[in-house]
């Protein structure tokens, strides 16, 4: 069965403290990973797919890296605009076009 | 583009009610998701259609729970009779075999 597992639960920083959030997974053949945000009261907005491991992908504050058994979302420099909760999915090849979330990353930048 | 349309955004009913959400996919979207969210966790899906047919419904709880998508366009997801359980955020999703999901906004149910 695939999992994904996501840390930490929450994490507060100061608006330009930079830091990164894990997901770690287990999955029968990784078709791609891919990282949403998702602001209260709305549904998740799609950020980045990553396809195989070495690969990375970058938009404005946020990169996101992968290797075979984990991934990265580094932030960098963050701004309060960037609170939100991060998920991390995984979908697996064989067919259909599941996604496995993890719990989520809920991110509070302070000023 | 207009994107995934989810109608209502919010629901409260009493246990053993029946309810139905109401979804829209992005035109052209042949595949069609829906996902529970409860609080506090990631979103699992419950069903998926391509076009008319179901693809997987492996985690839908059939005995309470069904969905339909009509004409391959607008699904409905009903619940009947809802637990106490089922309060969660119900989520629409789209997709073409090339592309990323879209989510829509969610139907947050509550059921008391």
């Amino acid at each position: 069965e695939d999992q994904v597992t996501q840390s930490p639960e929450a994490l507060r920083l100061q608006e330009g403290e930079s830091s990164s959030l894990n997901c770690s997974y287990t999955v029968s053949g990784l078709r791609g990973l891919f990282w949403y945000r998702q602001d209260p009261g709305k549904g998740p907005e799609f950020l980045f797919t990553l396809y195989s491991a070495g690969e990375e992908k970058e938009k404005e504050r946020l990169k996101a890296t992968l290797t075979k058994k984990e991934s990265f979302l580094h932030i960098t420099a963050p701004k309060p605009e960037d609170s939100a909760t991060y998920l991390c999915a995984v979908q697996a090849g064989g067919g259909g076009n599941k996604l496995t979330f993890g719990t989520g990353t809920q991110l509070k930048v302070e000023l | 583009e207009a994107g995934v349309a989810q109608s209502p955004r919010y629901k409260i009913i009493e246990k053993r009610q029946s309810v139905a959400f109401w979804c829209n996919p992005i035109s052209g979207h042949a595949t069609l998701y829906w996902y529970q969210q409860i609080l506090g966790q990631g979103p699992k899906l419950l069903i998926q259609f391509q076009n008319n047919g179901v693809v997987d419904d492996s985690q839908l709880p059939k005995d309470r729970f069904s969905a339909e998508r009509l004409k391959g366009v607008d699904s409905t997801l009903k619940i009947q009779p809802a637990k106490l359980e089922d309060s969660a955020v119900y989520l629409c999703a789209s997709s073409t075999e090339n592309y990323g999901y879209t989510f829509g906004s969610g139907t947050r149910l509550t059921v008391v």
